[in-house]
């Protein structure tokens, strides 16, 4: 089975911090994503990318940025925590065109900025 | 733009039941269709995904529907346990976007 790893299940961390949530995925798949989840709000794509080195913006790419250095891994940062920012993370990917295998998700990040 | 919907938004059932939940969306150019579950404070576990040109898939006690042309999906569960107790989120891959817009989910408690 694919495997999706996201690195911390519980974050904690102070308003103004540099945060690095990472996602690994054991199957060579081509495209990953991440999204956060808020109640009443759903799922809201923040970046994606459909190769190494390669990132493109979500639908709320504000305070956050990504890389993607290896294909096995792609890297959430929140350049500088607020408190808006606490949510669900949750990573995916997905081998090839996303329309013909559909997406496998990580087990999630539940982030608190104090 | 693409906009998805659940019904019902909340479902309470003995164990036991079948159950349907509906999944409609706006726009009918999509390439496939994935239904999911979600324990409270986990990731999404993929259960069924139907391509565009397939009416049902079937896994065990799950059977999921798409009628692309009306804008429609069903996840029909068969006999409830007290483990299918989770959120159900169905998630068309909109051609016309080119991404995949997720609904606001459905949450299921099975009564023992």
């Amino acid at each position: 089975d694919v495997k999706v790893t996201q690195s911390s299940r519980y974050l904690v961390k102070r308003t103004g911090e540099k945060v690095f949530l990472e996602c690994v995925q054991d199957m060579d798949h081509e495209n990953m994503f991440w999204y956060r989840q808020d109640p009443g709000l759903g799922l809201r794509l923040i970046y994606f990318s459909y190769d190494v080195k390669m990132k493109e913006k979500g639908d709320i790419p504000e305070g956050y940025s990504v890389s993607r250095e290896k294909k096995e891994r792609f890297s959430l940062i929140l350049e500088s925590a607020s408190t808006n920012q606490t949510s669900m993370y949750l990573c995916a990917s997905s081998i090839g065109g996303p329309a013909a295998y559909g997406y496998t998700f990580g087990s999630g990040t539940r982030l608190t900025v104090v | 733009k693409q906009e998805v919907t659940q019904i019902p938004a909340a479902l309470s059932v003995p164990e036991g039941e079948n159950l349907v939940l509906n999944c409609s969306f706006t726009d009918s150019a999509i390439y496939n269709l994935q239904w999911f579950r979600q324990d409270p404070g986990k990731g999404l576990t993929s259960l069924l995904l139907i391509q565009s040109s397939q009416r049902e898939q079937t896994s065990g006690r799950l059977n999921a529907s798409l009628d692309k042309s009306s804008g429609r999906s069903t996840l029909y569960i068969a006999a409830s346990q007290p483990g299918d107790s989770a959120t159900y989120l169905c998630a068309p891959f909109s051609a016309s976007y080119d991404k995949v817009i997720f609904g606001p989910g459905t949450s299921l408690s099975v009564i023992p």
